[in-house]
């Protein structure tokens, strides 16, 4: 099976701030990796797909990097929208997927 | 426009088995490439995956559910079916499927919270 390690499970930001939360696959994975925002008592939505290209409609200030096993999310500037929780997936081709632990960015 | 609904009933009694529709719009699972996936989140808690079906009937199931759970589709009716046996009070959650396309996966339901008690 594949995990994923993402880190931190919590972060205190403020608005404006650069934010950036990792996944770590336990094997390589391509780009298979896709970032999605959640809000409370709704579905995830999608942020990032393969590893880097962004969703239609998702501002630029989101951006994702990585392949093989470590991958990063970066919020650029923080606005006020973006506090929320933030879950990575792995969906290699044909193979299950697993989600990370989940980041909640918190306001500090 | 693609659209995802959950379905189901809101209340389970421990031992029972759970039965799930998802019915979607905007796509079809005969395509390549395309398939429909199921998670859930327990209150409070993190996403779990726990099953998927490819438009070529292939399947993958969560290794720690897999005795338990059982996808399947029906493309006529544009619908995917979790069922999962013997449930228990720590499967309350709220259950979500997916489309998955060649690139992607998207969750565009509002997903259907079901309740495990006596």
């Amino acid at each position: 099976d594949i995990q994923m390690t993402q880190s931190p499970s919590t972060l205190s930001a403020s608005v404006g701030d650069r934010v950036t939360v990792t996944c770590r696959a336990s094997q390589s994975i391509g780009s298979w990796v896709a970032w999605y925002q959640q809000m409370p008592g709704k579905a995830p939505k999608l942020l990032i797909y393969k590893a880097s290209s962004l969703q239609g409609g998702v501002p630029s200030r989101f951006s994702g990097s990585g392949s093989g096993t470590e991958f990063t999310l970066t919020i650029s500037s923080l606005q006020p929208d973006d506090f929320a929780t933030y879950y990575c997936q792995q969906y290699n081709s044909y193979s299950m997927w697993t989600f990370g632990q989940g980041t909640k960015v918190e306001i500090k | 426009q693609i659209t995802l609904k959950e379905s189901g009933p809101s209340l389970v009694k421990p031992t029972q088995t759970l039965t799930l529709t998802c019915t979607f719009s905007g796509f079809s699972l005969t395509t390549s490439g395309m398939g429909v996936g199921w998670i859930r989140q327990p209150p409070g808690k993190a996403l779990e995956w726990l099953a998927l079906i490819y438009w070529d009937d292939e399947k993958r199931y969560s290794p720690s559910l897999k005795n338990r759970v059982t996808i399947t589709k029906d493309p006529s009716k544009n619908q995917v079916v979790l069922t999962m046996t013997n449930m228990d009070p720590v499967d309350t959650a709220t259950y979500y499927c997916a489309h998955r396309t060649a690139a992607m996966v998207t969750y565009g339901g509002q997903g259907t919270l079901v309740t495990v008690s006596s």
